[in-house]
């Protein structure tokens, strides 16, 4: 049973770019999550999916973000032109439904330049 | 509102000290669920326990321990023993059972250096 697999680890970027983050859940695990951490901070919730329908966003995520999970699989999660402000780690997680432990991912630093 | 508060910032000891990390958490449910989290510098958040609301007993594993108390809107975390390897960032968390979303609300964290 392999973890959660995010990818790439590490991602450096130019203001502006768009940029693409890839999560591989637990295998049979229905539930997805994404949440971002800044630094010094603890991670705080941007988007849920159960199965391949996206259920619950934070207004933390901006217009700017958009996040698929196509076939109920893997998820996606796009940046488009980004900021600044956009840096930080962005975390993958999965759990079955019903359960309340949720697994997360090494997840995906993003630093904007 | 839901809010958990981790009012230690950073916690310094020498190996096989005790240390405990406390965690303050606000919510109006009558029931939820609350967790700590441990995360070594490679990133990862590691699962290392969840408590119901229900369920006031203490609990203990191996070194770690985890205090319960309803009254005081408290879920504190005690290593005993301290290590090395216990060096890390801690995250306690709350979830609402209501939402049924499994969704976390995290604190800021407490980062336990602990040194040889």
């Amino acid at each position: 049973d392999t973890g959660v697999s995010q990818n790439p680890r590490h991602k450096i970027t130019k203001r502006g770019q768009n940029v693409t983050f890839r999560c591989d859940p637990i295998s049979e695990h229905n539930r997805l999550y994404w949440y971002r951490q800044t630094l010094g901070q603890g991670p705080e919730f941007l988007t849920y999916f159960q199965n391949e329908a996206q259920l619950e966003k934070s207004r933390l995520l901006s217009d700017r973000f958009s996040a698929e999970r196509p076939k109920g699989s893997f998820s996606t999660l796009e940046i488009q032109r980004t900021e600044q402000g956009d840096s930080a780690m962005y975390l993958c997680a999965s759990s079955r439904t019903g359960a309340t432990e949720a697994f997360f991912g090494q997840g995906t630093r993003l630093t904007v330049v | 509102a839901q809010k958990v508060t981790q009012a230690q910032t950073e916690i310094s000891v020498v190996e096989k000290e005790d240390v405990t990390l406390d965690c303050v958490y606000e919510t109006r449910d009558t029931t939820y669920y609350l967790f700590w989290y441990k995360q070594p510098p490679s990133g990862e958040l590691v699962f290392l326990i969840r408590r119901n609301s229900f369920d006031e007993q203490n609990e203990i594993s191996g070194r770690y321990s985890w205090n319960f108390q309803k009254s005081t809107s408290s879920f504190n975390f005690t290593i005993t023993a301290s290590q090395v390897v216990d060096s890390a960032v801690y995250f306690c968390a709350l979830s609402r059972v209501s939402s049924n979303t499994g969704k976390l609300i995290f604190g800021q964290g407490t980062t336990l250096q602990v040194k040889p």
